[in-house]
């Protein structure tokens, strides 16, 4: 079992839609969850980060965690076409000596016109 | 603009040439990291520096080496490339170890022929 596993893509929307990226993580201690975009050739980016269990909005994002479950999702509201990318869940473990994230494979979104 | 700037964005080496890779910060950030990325692959993290602190993972190859001469410069030396080392490189940095996200350059595309 991977540690960081993503729904397999590719996912595909149209325009103006709700596009919902999922991530499951293996271990229970991790403490903070990130979502990058990586367009195609290029370097992730932050979009979003959540370190407790709820909802939290920015823009037309929204990324949810449950730690129980040890799931964490993002939502794309009113998805446009340049929101068409990979995103990459990403996890760093709760220990006290660990400034690094374990990564999914993505999840590759488009967007149709 | 604050930023993490790789060199180069392309490099082609030979079988067995011994290549460095460069990457520079100025978000004074305590931690680098050197992240091995393969087409449609998740980022693997190689190793990463806290201050000077050396972590390397245990499943990095002792192929990969690291060097930090001070807080804005980390490089990356592959002594001699595989065909397999073709990848994209990712440098990333962050501000402390735990909770918090990683900054990163727009990688360094290796070609190994």
């Amino acid at each position: 079992q991977k540690e960081v596993e993503q729904n397999s893509g590719p996912l595909s929307v149209p325009e103006g839609a709700i596009a919902s990226l999922n991530c499951t993580y293996s271990d229970r201690v991790s403490q903070s969850f990130f979502w990058y975009r990586q367009y195609s050739g290029k370097s992730p980016e932050l979009i979003m980060s959540i370190y407790s269990n709820g909802d939290k909005e920015d823009g037309r994002f929204t990324a949810q965690l449950n730690k129980a479950s040890q799931y964490v999702s993002l939502l794309i509201r009113d998805s446009q076409p340049s929101d068409s990318a990979t995103y990459l869940c990403a996890v760093n473990p709760g220990n006290t000596n660990a400034g690094k994230s374990t990564f999914g494979d993505g999840t590759t979104l488009t967007v149709k016109p | 603009d604050a930023m993490v700037i790789q060199n180069p964005r392309y490099q082609v080496t030979q079988f067995g040439k011994p290549v460095t890779l460069s990457c520079s910060q100025t978000l004074n950030h305590n931690v680098m990291y050197w992240y091995q990325q393969k087409s449609s692959q998740a980022p693997k993290l190689l190793f990463h520096y806290y201050d000077k602190d050396f972590n390397n993972e245990a499943d990095t190859p002792d192929n990969f080496q690291s060097r930090r001469p001070n807080t804005s410069f980390c490089f990356l030396d592959i002594r001699s490339p595989g065909l397999g080392d073709a990848a994209m490189y990712l440098c990333a940095t962050s501000r402390r170890t735990g909770v918090t996200e990683a900054f990163f350059g727009q990688g360094t595309r290796l070609t190994v022929v």
